[in-house]
Formats: structure tokens, C-alpha cells, sequence
């Protein structure tokens, strides 16, 4: 079964710093997607980027980067000028991408909690 | 278009009732995923169903917990004679298709709180 890590329950950067979120997970898969999901006081889950697998190259939204080692199996979240905006509670996670399988099911890690300093 | 709606957006009962959880895809959705939150943890997977069929619920308790999704109407998630260990935030997702590139497009959530 595949299992997704975060091993910072809380971080906190200074407004238009630059901070990073640490994601690791196990699985004995090639191919499958990794998420990263940002859920504000209001609670909704929104999507804030994807990668897969077997793109070598990192994903990149705006002010959000991951930097993705396949062969280490970690996948962290850079977030670039942070604004106040971006305090929130972020999920790693991982959807397997065989056909076939269960490849609808998100595995999410506990999350770490951003604080954003003014 | 809308997004995925789920009403109602917090529920309180007292141990021993029912609790149904409603959620409405997104237009042209037609597979639904439920996800229970429970606190201080990640979501984790319960169900997932297409119209009128489920298909797979290895994530739902094999007890008091049941999913439909019905050919008319929202999916609706039951929790019969709540405990208080069913207090939680659980989320409803909604794909046009499955997996592969599909993506899940969340609702806000309902909070249960039995008391």
C-alpha cells in the first residue's frame, strides 16, 4: 500500500519570504501522480499543483514550484513571495496512475500547517 | 459551472441518530468520491460510485456506514446510530471519468459533530 509523509506538522515563513514543504511517500509503482492541496480556515480542498511521474521536469504554478526525485520518492512544495493568502493547512498526495487498479484513489499525508508572518 | 456542491455544510446530531450527507457533482460528472477527514489527520478514502453502482468501498466501515448514488438526485453518504468517533469533516469529490488524468474536483465539505 502506498503511504504519503509529512514530517513538518507546522512551518511559518515571513510575508514575501520563500518557503519550502517537505513530502515523501513509498511506492513500489513507476508511474502515478503527485498532488499538492492547500485547504484554508474555510476547509475546501483546492488544488494547488499536480506533477507526474514520468515527466523528469518539475511542475510549476505562478509562485508554487515542486521539486520533484523520483528515486528518493520525495516531492517538496516551494512557495515563492508568500503572501498572507497563502496561510493554510497543505496536503501531499499521491494517486496511482496503472490502469486497471484502484487509480482514483488519493492517499493523502497529515499535512503541514503554514503560517505566514506580515 | 458549478462546482461540487455538499449541503449540508454542518451537521450536529446526537449519538444514536442518522446522518445523511448530500453531494452534487459537477455538471457532466458522473463518478463521486467520498473522503472522510477525521481531526489532526489527512483525508482518507471511503467510496467511490458511478451512477447507480458502487464500486468500491473498501475505505467505508462495514457497519452503520452506506453510499448511493442514484440515476436522479445527489449522492448521499448515511451514517446510521452515530458515535462520537463519527465526528469529522467529510468531503465529496466528483471526476468526469476515471483515474488515469481524470482530476477530482473537491466540495467544501460537511462537518459532522455528534454530540
Amino acid at each position: 500500500a502506498q503511504t504519503v509523509t509529512q514530517s513538518q506538522p507546522e512551518m511559518s515563513v515571513q510575508e514575501a519570504e520563500t518557503v519550502t514543504l517537505s513530502c515523501t511517500y513509498d511506492t513500489s509503482e513507476s508511474d502515478y501522480y503527485l498532488f499538492w492541496y492547500k485547504q484554508p480556515p474555510s476547509r475546501q480542498m483546492i488544488l494547488v499543483i499536480r506533477q507526474e511521474a514520468y515527466k523528469q521536469q518539475n511542475a510549476t504554478e505562478n509562485r508554487f514550484s515542486v521539486n520533484f526525485q523520483k528515486a528518493a520518492k520525495s516531492f517538496s512544495l516551494k512557495i515563492s513571495d508568500s503572501q498572507l493568502g497563502d496561510a493554510a493547512m497543505y496536503f501531499c498526495a499521491y494517486r496511482s496512475a496503472r490502469s486497471g487498479g484502484s487509480n482514483y484513489k488519493l492517499t493523502f499525508g497529515k499535512g503541514t500547517l503554514l503560517t505566514v508572518n506580515p | 459551472n458549478a462546482g461540487v456542491m455538499q449541503n449540508p455544510r454542518h451537521l450536529v446530531r446526537r449519538r444514536g441518530q442518522e446522518a445523511r450527507l448530500r453531494c452534487s457533482p459537477m455538471k457532466g460528472h458522473s463518478h463521486v468520491y467520498w473522503y472522510r477527514q477525521l481531526p489532526e489527520e489527512g483525508l482518507k478514502f471511503m467510496v467511490y460510485l458511478q451512477k447507480e453502482n458502487i464500486i468500491d468501498e473498501s475505505g467505508m466501515p462495514k457497519e452503520r456506514f452506506s453510499a448511493e448514488f442514484p440515476k436522479e438526485g445527489p449522492s448521499i453518504l448515511r451514517i446510521q446510530q452515530v458515535v462520537r468517533g463519527d465526528s469529522a469533516a467529510y468531503f465529496c469529490a466528483s471526476s468526469p471519468s476515471k483515474g488515469g488524468g481524470s482530476e477530482q474536483y473537491f466540495g467544501p465539505g460537511t462537518r459532522l459533530t455528534v454530540t
